[in-house]
């Protein structure tokens, strides 16, 4: 099956300061690519998300790349405020439309 | 739309008691999704259906745990009977079809056992 690896596991940024992380993926047919927040004892909600057809997508302050050959993608989170404050999922869906989580990266902006 | 419905919220029973957590996904999501969180393993998908059919229960982790969903605006997972490493968030999920992309999760359903 995949296996979705995410790094960092935890991360503390600056507030106005940028944030980044990476996941890699074992599988070379997943082919959606979506990143979720959750909030303290809130559900996962989805942000942004890339199919494999692009290798980029922006919205806002929120940016993710995707490199197929070397099977990793990334989220940007530019401008970071303390609402962004949150535990972050990747995600890779492969052809048989199952969805597997990254572990997680919590996420501390610092005011 | 009020999203995707779980109840009970919370649960907390006794090791041995047969636990039963229902979902009521988005109104014309073809597609049904169970998950289940914890700190160690994160999120797990254990089941999910399409249409209404079982499409793949590989996630399931035991025969103790069970899935129906008898028609399109209800499902129901079981675990008969609970254990105590069975204590995690249990998340529900809905999506337009297998191919959409984005889950609505619902709140989820906090389970402990004793």
């Amino acid at each position: 099956g995949e296996n979705v690896e995410q790094h960092p596991s935890t991360l503390s940024v600056q507030e106005g300061d940028s944030a980044v992380i990476k996941c890699t993926y074992s599988d070379s047919a997943s082919n959606y690519f979506p990143w979720y927040k959750q909030e303290l004892g809130k559900r996962p909600q989805l942000i942004i998300d890339i199919r494999s057809n692009v290798g980029e997508k922006k919205d806002q302050r929120i940016a993710v790349t995707l490199n197929k050959t070397a099977k990793h993608f990334s989220l940007h989170i530019t401008e970071t405020q303390p609402e962004d404050s949150a535990v972050y999922f990747c995600a890779a869906m492969t052809n048989d439309y199952k969805l597997s989580f990254g572990a997680g990266t919590t996420v501390t902006v610092r005011a | 739309d009020a999203g995707v419905i779980q109840s009970p919220r919370h649960e907390v029973t006794e090791m041995g008691q047969e636990v039963t957590l229902r979902c009521k996904p988005i109104s014309g999501h073809n597609s049904l999704f169970w998950y289940r969180q914890t700190m160690m393993r994160g999120l797990e998908l254990l089941i999910y259906f399409n249409n209404n059919v079982p499409i793949d229960d590989s996630g399931m982790p035991e025969d103790r745990f069970s899935a129906k969903m008898p028609n399109a605006s209800f499902s129901t997972l079981k675990i008969q009977p609970s254990e105590p490493r069975d204590s995690a968030v249990y998340f529900c999920a809905s999506s337009l079809g297998l191919t959409a992309g984005e889950l609505f999760f619902g709140e989820g359903s906090r389970l402990t056992v004793l």
